[in-house]
């Protein structure tokens, strides 16, 4: 079965530049779009980034995603770091391109 | 207003049966596959099913944990989506959100969740 991995936790400094990792187990994490969620405490998640690449509306420019193939693995970038954006990140996508796949979720701490 | 509220949760002893639903509004519910996904108190999100639109004849996908258990179901002239939920396992408790698909890929948006406790 195909899994996707995070980092159980990252922190950095309000206006610095955090990355977060999600990789792929098997097969080509470009085969299929990857996606990614942002849940504060007590919310449900909201998307941030959706096909590998692209922001909702509402979603400031400081939210950008990209794909290694080489690395197999997709990566959430923010910028410019906010208390704000102190939350819960997921990133998903699908295996067999049938079956929704969520990684286990990174807690970003801004502080 | 684009909204989905789930409701239907609560607490139910091991082995017994619950149904869920998710009342769309604000979007062409028809249009549009729809998921459920849970979430265990303080763990991550785990995608439980998903049904197809009327033009993909309605089938349906499981995760393996739920699978023969739960059952997917959507009324598109309710524009209402159910969750029946059977076999209740003590790992089953959980919050679930409904959500709809947008491009078959993505979540948007999310219902605000409604928890659902197994125990005896």
């Amino acid at each position: 079965n195909f899994m996707l991995t995070q980092p159980h936790s990252v922190s950095e400094s309000p206006g610095k530049t955090v990355t977060i990792s999600c990789t792929g187990s098997s097969g080509s994490i470009a085969s299929n779009y990857v996606q990614w969620y942002q849940q504060r405490p007590g919310s449900a998640p909201t998307t941030v980034i959706y096909e590998d690449n692209q922001r909702p509306s509402g979603v400031p420019d400081r939210f950008s995603g990209s794909i290694d193939s080489s690395s197999n693995s997709a990566s959430l970038t923010i910028s410019g770091l906010k208390t704000e954006d102190e939350a819960d990140y997921y990133c998903q996508s699908y295996d067999s391109s049938i079956y929704v796949v969520f990684g286990g979720g990174t807690k970003l701490t801004v502080l | 207003e684009v909204q989905l509220v789930e409701s239907g949760g609560g607490l139910v002893q091991p082995g017994g049966s619950l149904r869920l639903s998710c009342a769309a509004s604000g979007f062409t519910f028809s249009d549009h596959y729809m998921d459920w996904v849970r979430q265990a108190p303080g763990k991550g999100l785990e995608w439980v099913g998903r049904t197809r639109n009327k033009a993909n004849s309605y089938t349906t996908e499981y995760a393996a944990s739920v699978k023969g258990r739960f059952t997917i179901s959507r009324d598109d002239s309710k524009n209402s989506l159910y969750l029946q939920m059977n076999s209740l396992k003590t790992e089953d408790t959980a919050v679930y959100y409904c959500a709809r698909a947008l491009r078959d890929n993505w979540f948007d948006p999310w219902g605000q969740g409604t928890l659902v406790t197994v125990s005896s």
